[in-house]
């Protein structure tokens, strides 16, 4: 059964402490992996696709990477307006359709 | 360029009632894909929107079904709702039915009483 599993389930950083994410994954064929950020009461803001073992995207404090069976997003200095949740999803390779499976999200809440 | 918009923002129903949601997709998306994220979990796939017709489904009853029109705007119905029904449900839009990134919209936040 594909499956995601994201942990911590909530982090309490202090702004400028730097820290990791995790996305264990199962997946009978994995078609993409996605990052999203989503503030309380709105919807998910994309954030990176990994496609491949190795791949590493960047985007201001945010770096994302991926190997066969997980993906770390990576916080540097992380400032108070990080403080959301961050959802990891895949797109299996089974059917032809957009389908994402999506882990429970980490909390994040970074401290001044 | 607009981005995925969805109405209402907020919706309350009463147990046994039908409900319509509906969401805009973004400029030049022709596909539309709706999710229910319950309080504390990541969204759950109901189902895909292709050129009018349904293309791939979750693990949801019938009681859920939608519609997409020509212009790739699409409709999320619910029929006979349950407690379990309240969430957040969400729309997202993607320029082509596989293996593209999907942008979500605000989502409509349902309250079933």
């Amino acid at each position: 059964e594909d499956q995601v599993t994201q942990s911590p389930e909530a982090l309490r950083l202090q702004e400028g402490e730097s820290s990791s994410l995790n996305c264990s994954y199962t997946v009978s064929g994995l078609r993409g992996l996605f990052w999203y950020r989503q503030d309380p009461g709105k919807g998910p803001e994309f954030l990176f696709t990994l496609y491949s073992a190795g791949e590493e995207k960047e985007k201001e404090r945010l770096k994302a990477t991926l190997t066969k069976k997980e993906s770390f997003l990576h916080i540097t200095a992380p400032k108070p307006e990080d403080s959301a949740t961050y959802l990891c999803a895949v797109h299996p390779g089974s059917g032809g359709y957009n389908k994402l499976i999506f882990g429970a999200g980490t909390r994040l809440a970074v401290h001044p | 360029e607009t981005g995925v918009t969805q109405s209402p923002t907020h919706l309350i129903k009463t147990r046994g009632q039908q409900v319509t949601l509906r969401c805009s997709s973004q400029s030049g998306h022709n596909t539309v894909s709706w999710y229910q994220q319950a309080l504390g979990q990541g969204p759950q796939f109901i189902f895909q929107y292709y050129r009018e017709e349904e293309n791939g489904r979750g693990n949801f009853p019938p009681r859920f079904s939608g519609l997409q029109f020509p212009n790739y705007s699409s409709e999320l119905n619910v029929n006979a709702l349950e407690l379990d029904d309240s969430a957040l449900y969400l729309c997202a839009s993607s320029l082509e039915p596989n293996q593209e990134t999907q942008y979500f919209g605000p989502g409509t936040r349902l309250l079933v009483l």
